[in-house]
């Protein structure tokens, strides 16, 4: 039974390119959480996906992030015109519902910025 | 809303010696506490959770944790360390009113067994 699949696992971006993380999650889970972990920080959530629906967006930003979790496919995490300070580890975490209390996590995809 | 604090950032124990790391929440509501581990360039993986229950709760590689309404913390510990406990801890907590919340984390504790 394969865990939460990241890919890529490290990324390299020049300034203003769009960054595409994916996440595909265990299999038989429909829900999916994105997090964020800064150098020296702990993981901060950005966004909270069902299969084609975003349930709670309130830790993105507002600007350049956008995620997506289609009925077919991996779940996408989106970073338009990226900035040194989008430089970070991305985590990918999947649950089987929306009252399951154990999250599994992926390996992350390490963005880097130049 | 909630918040983690992990007291040390850097604890550094010798091999086969006792180790705690320090978790304090802070939350209007009850929650769920869990502690993750996360070794270089790797993901997160669940060392043990409390949901409810008794208030000692055991978790994988030997650790246990135990959690105090009135202290308001959950502190992880082991009674005899490995070089391979090297990593980075996470403690953490969700909304136990809210299913499907999302995790809130502490900054992290980086534990160093040397030997």
């Amino acid at each position: 039974n394969a865990g939460v699949m990241q890919n890529p696992r490290h990324l390299v971006r020049r300034r203003g390119q769009e960054a595409r993380l994916r996440c595909s999650p265990m299999k038989g889970h429909s829900h999916v959480y994105w997090y964020r972990q800064l150098p020296e920080e702990g993981l901060k959530f950005m966004v909270y996906l069902q299969k084609e629906n975003i349930i709670d967006e309130s830790g993105m930003p507002k600007e350049r992030f956008s995620a997506e979790f289609p009925k077919e496919g991996p779940s996408i995490l989106r970073i338009q015109q990226v900035v040194r300070g989008d430089s970070a580890a991305y985590f990918c975490a999947s649950t089987p519902g929306q009252g399951n209390t154990e999250a599994f996590f992926g390996q992350g995809t390490r963005l880097t910025v130049v | 809303a909630q918040s983690v604090t992990q007291l040390d950032s850097q604890v550094p124990v010798f091999e086969e010696a006792p180790v705690e790391l320090r978790c304090n929440y802070s939350s209007s509501v009850s929650v769920y506490l869990f502690w993750y581990v996360q070794y270089p360039n790797q993901g997160l993986q669940l060392l043990l959770k409390y949901l409810s229950g008794s208030t000692l709760v055991k978790g994988i590689n030997g650790f246990e944790a135990e959690f105090n309404k009135s202290q308001t913390s959950f502190h992880l510990r082991k009674p005899s360390v490995h070089i391979s406990d090297t990593a980075e801890y996470f403690c953490a907590v969700s909304d136990r009113g809210q299913a499907g919340t999302a995790l809130i984390f502490g900054k992290g504790t980086t534990l160093s067994v040397s030997s």
